[in-house]
């Protein structure tokens, strides 16, 4: 079983559109985050929930919009994405909001035209 | 701000050396630091966390110091298999409810 999945795998689309990716784990745990990882690899928290209540938003812009409808599940909605916004997003989980051992699912490679 | 540095970008050993990996960090001394795997296309996993009251940590050919004096997590693997060739990051706690990653190190180990 599967413990974060993430949908898509890939996604390729054009400037100015909007796209969602969602997330979800079936680990029973409390805290789910976002992050985005560049093509220097490296790693950079954006958002993290915490029994579906936003605790951390890391100065990222507004355009990101995530949505959590229940402790399991952490979506990511962006509007009018920009070259930049390429990147692979990934979604990961603790067992709550101390942080410790997170899980990641497997990512998503959105490329921006 | 805390930051966390990887100092290595890549590694190249021979197999059955001991890869050694080397994590500093600047200000404030985290409660713990934990090492993730990430191989190519893939997300990080989970490998070990040391608590900053822990010296050492093992895990089978696994071993992660902690010097709170030195800022400094040493991550060893020995007796490196091919198999251990992956990307490995470091990642601290930076305050609470987040943590920091460093940018990794590419450890390429060589039959």
């Amino acid at each position: 079983d599967t413990a974060v999945s993430q949908t898509p795998k890939y996604l390729v689309t054009q400037m100015g559109n909007d796209k969602s990716i969602k997330c979800e784990q079936n680990l029973g745990h409390d805290t789910m985050y976002w992050y985005k990882q560049d093509s220097k690899k490296f790693l950079k928290i954006m958002f993290s929930y915490n029994n579906k209540e936003l605790i951390i938003n890391e100065t990222v812009p507004n355009r990101f919009s995530p949505k959590s409808p229940d402790k399991a599940h952490l979506n990511l909605h962006i509007n009018s994405l920009e070259l930049g916004d390429s990147a692979v997003y990934f979604c990961a989980s603790s067992q709550d909001w101390s942080v410790g051992e997170q899980f990641f699912g497997p990512g998503t490679r959105l490329t921006v035209l | 701000s805390q930051k966390i540095e990887q100092n290595s970008e890549a590694l190249n050993i021979q197999e059955g050396k001991t890869a050694t990996l080397t994590c500093n960090y600047t200000n404030y001394s985290p409660a713990y630091l934990q090492w993730y795997r990430q191989d190519p296309g893939r997300g990080p996993v989970f490998l070990l966390l040391i608590r900053e009251n822990e010296k050492e940590k093992r895990k089978e050919r696994l071993k992660v110091t902690f010097d709170t004096t030195l800022k400094q997590s040493l991550f060893h693997i020995t007796a490196s298999q091919p198999a251990d060739s992956a990307t490995y990051l470091c990642a601290l706690d930076s305050s609470a409810s987040k943590i920091i990653f460093g940018s990794g190190t590419r450890l390429s180990i060589r039959p």
